[in-house]
Parts: structure tokens; sequence; C-alpha cells
């Protein structure tokens, strides 16, 4: 089990761009977690997919967030237009229904300059 | 959700064991505790949870108290590997916000050799 898998590791971006995110869960784990870090406000639930389906994202910190699960092994966030603002660690998580708990991936790094 | 209090940090000394307190003193009756780490530059980790019984798992042991209203993770043996936030966290098993994991700011748990 190669666990969550988030690409790209690390982005650099300019202040106006479109951002990507990637994600891939775990093979049969039907809930899918975006998160953000920062120093200043922690890890902060942005969205949560069950089934593919979004349940909640009252996280979504603005219009420029969205995020999508086409499928049961990939989602997306993406940031358009990024600001600098957006700059944090941003983490997927995946769990199964009565799982003990989330499988978090490695994270991107997003910086936007 | 119930709100969880935790040291801001904590020391250890390597091989010795490592007690890591927190207090949900407004813990509900359905609301499992749940503990994660994060080791710097990666993605939380999921290591134990309980409701009402201790539990050991070949991470740590979780002991809380017979009110419930607070815990304490055990590391038995601390490696320098361990250094790490130590998040609790309180969350439902059942109703609509049975999925939320909310972060707090955690124990920064420092191994020293």
């Amino acid at each position: 089990d190669a666990g969550v898998i988030q690409s790209p590791r690390h982005e650099v971006t300019e202040m106006g761009q479109e951002v990507t995110l990637r994600c891939k869960p775990i093979s049969g784990h039907n809930s899918l977690f975006w998160y953000r870090q920062t120093m200043m406000r922690g890890l902060e639930l942005l969205i949560y997919f069950n089934n593919n389906v979004p349940i909640d994202d009252s996280g979504m910190p603005e219009d420029r967030f969205s995020a999508k699960m086409p499928n049961a092994s990939f989602s997306t966030l993406k940031i358009q237009p990024s600001e600098p603002r957006d700059s944090a660690v941003y983490f997927c998580a995946s769990s199964s229904t009565g799982g003990e708990g989330y499988t978090f991936g490695s994270g991107t790094r997003l910086t936007v300059v | 959700d119930a709100k969880t209090t935790q040291p801001p940090s904590m020391d250890c000394a390597e091989g010795r064991a490592a007690n890591l307190p927190c207090n949900h003193s407004t813990i509900s009756g359905n609301e499992y505790v749940y503990w994660y780490r994060q080791i710097h530059s990666q993605g939380p980790q999921y290591i134990i949870h309980g409701l009402k019984n201790n539990e050991t798992n070949e991470m740590a042991s979780l002991i809380i108290t017979e009110d419930r209203k607070s815990s304490t993770l055990i590391l038995p043996h601390a490696t320098l590997r361990d250094t790490a936030v130590y998040y609790c966290i309180v969350r439902p098993n059942s109703g609509g916000s049975n999925y939320k994991l909310t972060f707090g700011k955690g124990t920064l748990l420092t191994v020293n050799p």
C-alpha cells in the first residue's frame, strides 16, 4: 500500500496564477479530506468528500478555492487566482467508514510569491 | 465538539516512558478520544483511539480516566524518532459531524539523547 499520494510535493507560483494540487487516496477508502496547515492557524479542514460527493465545504476560505473528486481514486484542490496568503502546506487524507483513523499524505508545500 | 487542553511542550529522555496528558472535561458520551502525531515536515499520523477502556497497540497505550474527563498517551520507550507534535482530539462516533477531526495546537514532545 503506497498510502495517500499527493503531488506536487512543492509548488512555487506567482500571485494570480492558477494552482492545482492533486491527491490519490488509499484504494478502498471512501472518505477524502483536504486540510491546510499554517503556523498561525494550525491544521484546518477545508473540505470533506464521501463516496466522491462533497459533504462539507464550509472550511473552504473563499470562491478562489475549489475541489473536485471525479472518481474514487483522484481528487484535486484548485486555487484560482492564487494569493500570497494562500502559502501553506496542504494535506490530503483518506479513511474508510468505520475506520480507525485518517491516513494523511505527505503534503504539498505551496509558496505564492 | 468537545475541546481538549494539552501542555504546549514536554521533554523526555530517550528510552524512558513519555506520558502525554490531555484534558477533555466536556467530552460527551458518544465521543472517542483520538491521538495523532506529526513529525516535522510530515503529515499527521494516527496513533490510537478509545472510548472508555484503556487501549494498547504497537505504538502506544491510551489510559482514559473513569470519568473520561482526561486521558494519557504513553509511549513506553521513547526514541529520538518520537520527537513530534502530539494531538489529542475528541470526535463523535455518530451523528452529522462524526467525520470531523479538529486539530488543536497539540504538545511538542522532544525526546533528548
